[in-house]
């Protein structure tokens, strides 16, 4: 596609559900990053795929959020029994590599709101 | 602790005056620095990357400086335009960490006419 797609733009849930945020990365790009957003902070490294590389997964909060990158393109987010401090805009990028310099693209994000 | 902070959090500039908007960070060791613009509701879109040679870097009304020595960067923006109105976010990649990046919190910039 012409650039990241996320998917859904807005999910209202109630807390303890689980939700899947999904990303469709530019054609190509074979580095993906999850990032979490709150109001007024910068944003929060979650996880990193490169290629068929074992993905980073060192900003994962809780072991209650996971991801994965099936075939190296579409990536999910999963996140369990949801609490309202998940509630924050969750960002995807994509870049052709993890070069000192490589460019990121971003997608608009998925707004999460936990009642 | 690699860390990137920005000023001011907020500020309303006239159309068409200038702004300049501030970045120090003490992520080491250092491997370049970039500027992004957030439109509200959309993903960052990058404007500049520098690295450590870079002194100044300009796209279209956007320039940005990086003084690597004191480990300061400044972002200026001429001639403001209403579609100037966005949050700028200042972003450090770090050798030492796998080129990992540390976001500042960002600066909003409203532009009123």
């Amino acid at each position: 596609g012409a650039g990241v797609s996320q998917s859904p733009s807005n999910k209202v849930t109630e807390k303890g559900k689980d939700v899947e945020l999904r990303c469709d990365p530019i054609s190509g790009h074979t580095a993906l990053y999850w990032y979490r957003q709150s109001l007024g902070q910068g944003l929060e490294f979650l996880i990193y795929f490169q290629g068929n590389s074992a993905p980073d997964k060192s900003g994962l909060p809780s072991d209650r959020f996971s991801a994965e990158r099936t075939g190296g393109s579409v990536s999910t987010l999963t996140i369990q029994r949801t609490q309202q401090e998940d509630s924050a805009v969750y960002l995807c990028a994509s870049s052709l590599a993890r070069g000192a310099n490589e460019k990121l693209f971003f997608g608009s994000g998925t707004q999460l709101s936990v009642l | 602790k690699n860390q990137v902070e920005q000023s001011p959090q907020s500020l309303i500039i006239l159309e068409g005056k200038n702004c300049t908007l501030q970045c120090n960070y003490t992520v080491s060791p250092f491997s370049n620095l970039r500027w992004y613009k957030q439109d509200t509701g959309r993903g960052p879109v990058s404007l500049t990357i520098m690295t450590f040679s870079e002194n100044t870097k300009s796209n279209g009304r956007y320039t940005a400086t990086l003084d690597a020595d004191t480990k300061q960067s400044s972002l200026h923006i001429t001639a403001s335009q209403l579609s100037d109105s966005a949050s700028y976010i200042c972003v450090v990649s770090s050798k030492a960490a796998g080129n990992k990046l540390t976001f500042g919190g960002g600066t909003r910039v409203l532009v009123k006419p």
